[in-house]
């Protein structure tokens, strides 16, 4: 079975610190996706980013950055100069393709409230 | 951009009583969620739902759960008879493809009396 964890419960940072947000997954399959979702105080799941199995390339969107390592089932996500508009929860979340079939089934970790403080 | 829009944002009710929560997903998609998410949780999937049949739930997805297409474009959850512990926020979901990010609603916010 899929399982995704993201040990820490809470962050708290002052605003222009570096922040890694760490996430660690179980899968038996090969094929798999990996995503992380923002919740806003609002309350709302705001899709961040996808990457799929095959592609271990890091990739950077602005102040955002994220690490996926394969061989440690990781797949961190860094926020770079944090600013006080990135408090919310991030969740880590991992999509099998079983057998060649899926139906897109999110399992999610238990996620990180993270705090920027001005 | 399009959007999934839910509605009510809100929903109260009396224990035992039948809840419907609304769902319109994004038009071109085909594969349709429920998720929820208790106060203070991480969000846990409910159904799947694809070419008019559920195509996968969750142990949490008991007889008392259902879900319906009625007509092509809204997406409901019913749940038969609640019970206090269904109180949580309830996520719909789509995606034009299975290994796509799935767009999620603002949630309605289930509170059981």
């Amino acid at each position: 079975a899929q399982k995704v964890t993201q040990a820490q419960t809470e962050i708290s940072v002052v605003e222009k610190e570096d922040v890694t947000l760490d996430c660690v997954y179980e899968t038996r399959d090969t094929t798999y996706y990996l995503f992380w979702y923002k919740q806003p105080p609002s309350g709302e799941l705001v899709f961040l980013i996808r990457r799929n199995s095959f592609d271990e390339q890091n990739e950077i969107s602005g102040r955002y950055s994220w690490n996926f390592q394969k061989s440690t089932s990781s797949f961190n996500f860094t926020i770079t100069a944090s600013q006080v508009v990135d408090s919310a929860v991030y969740f880590c979340a991992l999509s099998e393709v079983a057998g060649g079939t899926s139906y897109g089934k999110l399992t999610f970790g238990q996620g990180t409230i993270l705090t920027v403080h001005p | 951009e399009p959007e999934v829009t839910q509605t009510p944002s809100h929903q109260v009710t009396q224990m035992g009583q039948e809840v419907i929560l609304r769902c319109v997903p994004i038009s071109n998609h085909l594969y349709f969620y429920w998720y929820r998410q208790i106060l203070g949780q991480k969000v846990e999937f409910l159904v799947s739902f694809y070419n008019n049949e559920i195509s996968e739930k969750s142990e949490i997805f008991d007889d008392q759960f259902s879900v319906e297409r009625p007509d092509g474009s809204n997406f409901t959850l019913k749940i038969r008879s609640t019970k206090l512990e269904d109180s949580a926020m309830y996520f719909c979901a789509s995606t034009q493809a299975s290994n796509q990010p799935q767009h999620f609603g603002d949630g309605t916010r289930l509170s059981i009396l």
